[in-house]
């Protein structure tokens, strides 16, 4: 079965700084990888989703994610973060019926 | 319009009881999910339904049953509940592979 590892469990960083957070899954073929966030008190929401094609993937709130197959990693990555960013991110990898999370990066954006 | 809603938001019970969980969606999927997300924030499947059918039970102590009167619902009971049931439990459903939409979690609190 696939797993998810992310390295980064808490990340801290100041407004317009850029972000990169790590994913790595466990094993190739295809897959499908997503990002998903968790904004304090909310539920989760679909930032972005790789299938197939261009391996860098736009997403909103401009979120971007490249897959790289042979690092089998599909880090997200910000140019200039805000405080609104403050959240949870996890990466998540379509497993058959189901998607498998990552164990989260907590993300503190201080203004 | 409320796309994925689940009752009750917050659940504070004593041990040993019995209680349930509502999750209804509007939003026609045929698939719908339920994940617990522990203090750590770490999200694990529990089950799965397609169109009212059972199609993933993971490793779930069989005081968890859910139960699926339409493909619109998907309720989750549990007996006997114990310390460690404590968590947020998030129903889901998805239109398409990994593209799921969360409800806003029923905050479970056993004492």
């Amino acid at each position: 079965a696939q797993s998810v590892s992310q390295h980064n469990h808490h990340v801290i960083l100041s407004e317009a700084a850029s972000l990169e957070l790590g994913c790595n899954y466990s094993y190739g073929g295809t897959v499908n990888l997503f990002w998903y966030v968790q904004y304090p008190g909310q539920h989760l929401q679909l930032l972005l989703k790789y299938f197939s094609g261009d391996p860098l993937v736009k997403g909103i709130k401009g979120f971007e994610a490249e897959f790289i197959k042979s690092k089998f990693s599909f880090n997200l990555r910000k140019p200039s973060v805000q405080w609104s960013d403050t959240a949870e991110y996890f990466c998540a990898v379509k497993d058959t019926d189901k998607l498998i999370f990552g164990t989260g990066t907590r993300l503190q954006v201080f203004p | 319009d409320t796309a994925v809603s689940q009752t009750p938001k917050y659940l504070v019970t004593q041990m040993g009881n019995d209680k349930s969980i509502k999750c209804e969606q509007n939003l026609g999927h045929d698939t719908m999910y339920w994940y617990k997300q522990d203090s750590k924030k770490f999200l694990k499947i529990m089950f799965s339904y397609n169109n009212k059918e059972l199609i993933i039970n993971e490793t779930v102590p069989n005081r968890f049953s859910p139960k699926s009167p339409d493909k619109a619902h998907l309720n989750l009971h549990i007996n006997s509940l114990e310390l460690g049931d404590s968590a947020v439990y998030f129903c889901a459903s998805s239109q398409g592979p990994g593209l799921y939409t969360f409800g806003s979690g029923t905050r479970l609190t056993v004492v």
